[in-house]
């Protein structure tokens, strides 16, 4: 399967600040990355799918001028959290999109915001 | 919608136990089926998925089958090692109208104590 990475593993930053995750795909060139977030004991939150050369789509719900998504290549995507608050601490993975029905997830990013 | 019920956990086992969890699902089309496990501070690994009715997928001592007609695909293995204690999630992606997504069950947490 492919193999993800993400950096950082995990970031603190203080509220008002932006992050940006980074997610690269290290030997498929993935036109399609999806972005999750995982609360604590709690199941993955698919956030918006991120096409290559392309606006992202967001799920319902989901803000995005706040969490801007680029995938400016077919092996790197970025999340950039703007404005972060402590409410948007959590894990989030990104995953890259392999023939129509499997993904392969990177390690995640701990985001913590103080 | 596509939706995908677990059993709730945590599971807690002896080692050299036998392992069942729980999944069931409900989709408009016709799904693959996917289990993924995640070990504590990690992302998520693809550990089996089965594409259409009677597949079993099977990896690392692991095996589920692709049930139509009980809508299930409920994950065993015949005896556990405190290594499998980790978080199991049964997940699916409809890919009758083209689609990608993947909806998540809320996960199972599994321990295994020597």
């Amino acid at each position: 399967g492919a193999v993800v990475s993400q950096h950082p593993s995990r970031v603190i930053c203080k509220s008002g600040t932006s992050v940006k995750i980074e997610c690269r795909s290290l030997d498929f060139q993935a036109t399609t990355m999806f972005w999750y977030r995982q609360f604590p004991k709690q199941s993955l939150m698919l956030m918006a799918t991120s096409n290559e050369g392309s606006k992202a789509t967001y799920e319902q719900g989901v803000e995005k001028d706040k969490f801007l998504i680029n995938h400016a290549s077919l092996t790197l995507s970025t999340l950039t959290v703007t404005s972060a608050h402590p409410e948007d601490s959590s894990f989030y993975i990104c995953s890259v999109g392999q023939n129509t029905d499997t993904q392969y997830f990177g390690p995640g990013t701990r985001l913590t915001v103080l | 919608g596509d939706s995908v019920t677990q059993m709730e956990g945590p599971v807690t086992l002896s080692e050299e136990a036998f392992l069942t969890i729980n999944c069931t699902y409900t989709a408009t089309g016709y799904p693959s089926l996917f289990w993924y496990v995640q070990y504590p501070g990690e992302g998520l690994q693809l550990l089996l998925k089965a594409t259409k009715a009677d597949d079993k997928g099977s990896n690392k001592g692991f095996e589920a089958t692709y049930r139509k007609e009980t809508t299930s695909f409920h994950l065993e293995k015949g005896s556990v090692q405190v290594s499998d204690s980790a978080v199991y999630f049964c997940a699916l992606v409809d890919v009758t109208g083209g689609g990608n997504k993947l909806t998540f069950g809320t996960g199972t947490q599994l321990k295994v104590e020597l």
